[in-house]
């Protein structure tokens, strides 16, 4: 069966500093890798999906970068950190049931505070 | 733009009584919809999906869920609720074809199940 992970599971980190979230993803090969963010109050946004290793999109701008130096690790990134990017940031990964139809399953997520 | 609404954004009910948590989408053809529910500090789980076919698609939980064309409405129901159940729903939508299953969330909707 499938799983993924990430960690940490909680971050407190100050403003300006660097970030690194993982995120792994064990019994698939090459997924389709998503990031979201979850901020307070609010839905789902997709940040970045990989459809393999070194191939990112980003779906709105901001101050946040993704890699996939692997087939099944998906990392998200920020350089300097700001108060906004704090919120519940949830990796997954997709299952192909047919062309164009897919299943994502979702990571237990971390939890961000910029302070 | 593509978007997913959820109308209501907390309701409450009583342990045992009948739910119906609202989803309606927006998009230029029938897209593909999503369930998920999600507890507090938790990743998400898949409830259900509608692909095509039969409009009643059945989940996990006891929940099941219907689609109507006409009213661009994906509504999740369960006949009788139990304490566990409360958490918070999210209804999904993706466009499936190059869209390689990226989601569009709706804000979600808060479940508080009463004794």
């Amino acid at each position: 069966s499938q799983t993924i992970h990430q960690w940490p599971a909680t971050l407190v980190q100050p403003v300006g500093s660097p970030l690194s979230l993982e995120c792994t993803v064990e019994g698939t090969s090459n997924p389709n890798l998503y990031w979201y963010r979850q901020a307070a109050g609010r839905g789902l946004q997709l940040l970045f999906y990989s459809v393999g290793i070194g191939q990112i999109s980003s779906e709105v701008p901001q101050n946040l970068s993704a890699s996939r130096p692997q087939d099944r690790q998906f990392i998200l990134s920020s350089k300097k950190l700001l108060l906004s990017d704090s919120g519940f940031y949830l990796c997954a990964h997709s299952r192909s049931l047919s062309l164009g139809l897919y299943e994502q399953y979702f990571g237990p997520g971390t939890r961000l505070t910029v302070t | 733009a593509q978007s997913v609404t959820q109308p209501d954004i907390h309701i409450t009910v009583s342990e045992g009584a009948s739910l119906e948590l609202r989803c309606n989408y927006s998009y230029g053809a029938t897209p593909y919809l999503f369930w998920y529910v999600q507890s507090p500090g938790q990743g998400l789980q898949l409830l259900l999906k509608y692909f095509s076919g039969d409009t009643l698609v059945q989940g996990i939980k006891g929940f099941e869920a219907e689609f109507k064309r006409s009213q661009s409405s994906f509504n999740l129901r369960k006949p009788s609720v139990h304490w566990s159940d409360a958490a918070e729903y999210f209804c999904a939508a993706s466009a499936g074809g190059t869209s390689y299953g990226k989601l569009t969330f709706g804000q979600g909707t808060i479940l508080t199940v009463h004794p």
